[in-house]
């Protein structure tokens, strides 16, 4: 099947700073990806859809201007959180539907685990 | 939107049978599927049902009611690496009316015991 490579699998930083999160398709290309995250214990919570050379599609309750995703080639999108806080802290995932696997397979990152200190 | 509703947790032994439940209140509904999640790990792909019926993929098999908005993922000849959580997902239209997305139910955590 097809992979989906995150980057950074963990970081730390300090309240205030951006945190830039890459999710990759590697083998196919993506014209969408989708963004989630999931807090210990809890279920995946879709945050946006992001789409190639557009607007990403952002979840009711979820800022915009906090979570920024761009989708600027078939194979890479980004999410940078903003002025990260310690509540942002949280497991983010990425993923993109997998066409080699079946229309209806969504293939996940390994995930990056954000912690604000 | 969507709600969906499974057990929080499930515990048997090692060669047991084990049946997840999860029912569903969705618009644009296509499908449900199941990911498995181990803890600390990103979600993988368990199984897919958009019709009626049973799907069986070795010792997992899922299984759909799309008029009790109803389906199950059933665990047979439980080993211990089977421990890990469950969720129930629908394949849905997005909000917008332009795209597929998936909604991830709460999840179950399965306990494998010796």
């Amino acid at each position: 099947g097809a992979v989906v490579s995150q980057h950074p699998s963990w970081v730390i930083c300090k309240s205030g700073t951006s945190v830039k999160i890459e999710c990759r398709s590697l083998d196919f290309q993506a014209t969408t990806m989708f963004w989630y995250r999931q807090f210990p214990k809890q279920s995946l919570m879709l945050m946006a859809t992001s789409n190639e050379g557009s607007k990403a599609t952002y979840e009711q309750g979820v800022e915009k201007d906090k979570f920024l995703i761009n989708h600027a080639s078939l194979t890479l999108s980004t999410l940078t959180v903003t002025s990260a806080h310690p509540e942002d802290s949280s497991f983010y995932i990425c993923s993109a539907w997998d066409s080699f696997s079946g229309a209806n397979v969504l293939t996940f990152g390994a995930g990056s685990r954000l912690t604000v200190l | 939107g969507q709600s969906l509703e499974q057990p929080s947790e499930v515990t048997a032994v090692e060669g047991a049978i084990v049946q997840i439940n999860c029912t569903y209140q969705t618009s644009g509904f296509y499908g449900l599927s199941w990911y498995q999640q181990h803890d600390g790990g990103a979600p993988t792909f368990l199984s897919y049902n958009a019709l009626d019926g049973l799907e069986e993929t070795g010792r997992f098999s899922s299984f759909l009611s799309r008029s009790d908005s109803y389906g199950y993922l059933l665990l047979q000849e439980l080993q211990m690496k089977d421990s890990a959580s469950y969720f129930c997902a629908v394949f849905v239209t997005s909000s917008s009316g332009s795209a597929r997305q998936l909604t991830f139910g709460s999840g179950t955590q399965l306990t494998v015991l010796p």
